[in-house]
């Protein structure tokens, strides 16, 4: 299985404010997903983060609210822009077939 | 629209009890079913199921899917403290899409 390395583990930030996640793969994989959990809820899928062209975003996500880049095979960030209290919640990138995730994000929007 | 329920929400069982979670799906496309471990942030992949019938296992674990019924469950037999999480299913809806259920909550009391 792939080893993923997100972070950062937790941030709280500022409402207004941006916060970008990075997500490292240990190996070249051709998709990685970007999911975001709120408190008491499952994981839902925002983005399909594409190598090379733009990500595909789910019902509901908005790429100027939540851009996402994909430089390279093993490599992909999620930005939070213009955060509210809303947008708390824990962030996921995610690869592979059998979907194994990265350690996720915490963020607190205050 | 895709639809998982999962059941019971929660469950409170004694170490060494036996405990059967249930997950029931409907989703376009279907394509494998995943099962989830989630204590903090990040869910540890437990199994990937695509055939009906064929139970999967690993130690403890074991699951099992219907796709005729379109149900899927898990057991863990023998529960120890250590298994205490939200377990999560999460039936493939197409190439890539995965659309999580809201977990049981396992909680076992030493």
């Amino acid at each position: 299985s792939a080893v993923i390395s997100q972070k950062p583990s937790r941030d709280i930030c500022q409402r207004g404010t941006s916060l970008t996640i990075q997500c490292q793969v240990d190996s070249q994989v051709t998709m990685m997903f970007w999911y975001r959990q709120q408190p008491g809820q499952s994981l839902t899928l925002i983005a399909t983060a594409n190598q090379g062209s733009e990500a595909t975003y789910e019902s509901g996500f908005v790429i100027d609210k939540f851009p996402i880049s994909r430089p390279n095979l093993t490599f992909s960030t999620l930005t939070v822009s213009n955060m509210s209290p809303e947008d708390s919640s824990i962030y996921l990138c995610s690869v592979g077939p059998e979907a194994f995730f990265g350690q996720g994000t915490r963020l607190t929007v205050v | 629209e895709d639809k998982v329920v999962q059941s019971p929400l929660s469950l409170v069982v004694h170490e060494g009890d036996t405990v059967t979670l249930n997950c029931s799906y409907e989703v376009t496309n279907f394509r494998s079913l995943l099962w989830y471990k989630q204590e903090k942030k990040a869910p540890t992949f437990l199994f990937m199921l695509t055939s009906s019938g064929i139970e999967k296992k690993s130690g403890r674990l074991s699951s099992i899917l219907d796709k005729k019924e379109l149900f899927s469950i898990l057991n863990i037999t023998a529960t120890q403290t250590g298994d205490s999480a939200v377990y999560l299913c999460a039936p493939q809806s197409g190439t890539y899409k995965y659309i999580f259920g809201t977990g049981t909550r396992l909680k076992v009391l030493a």
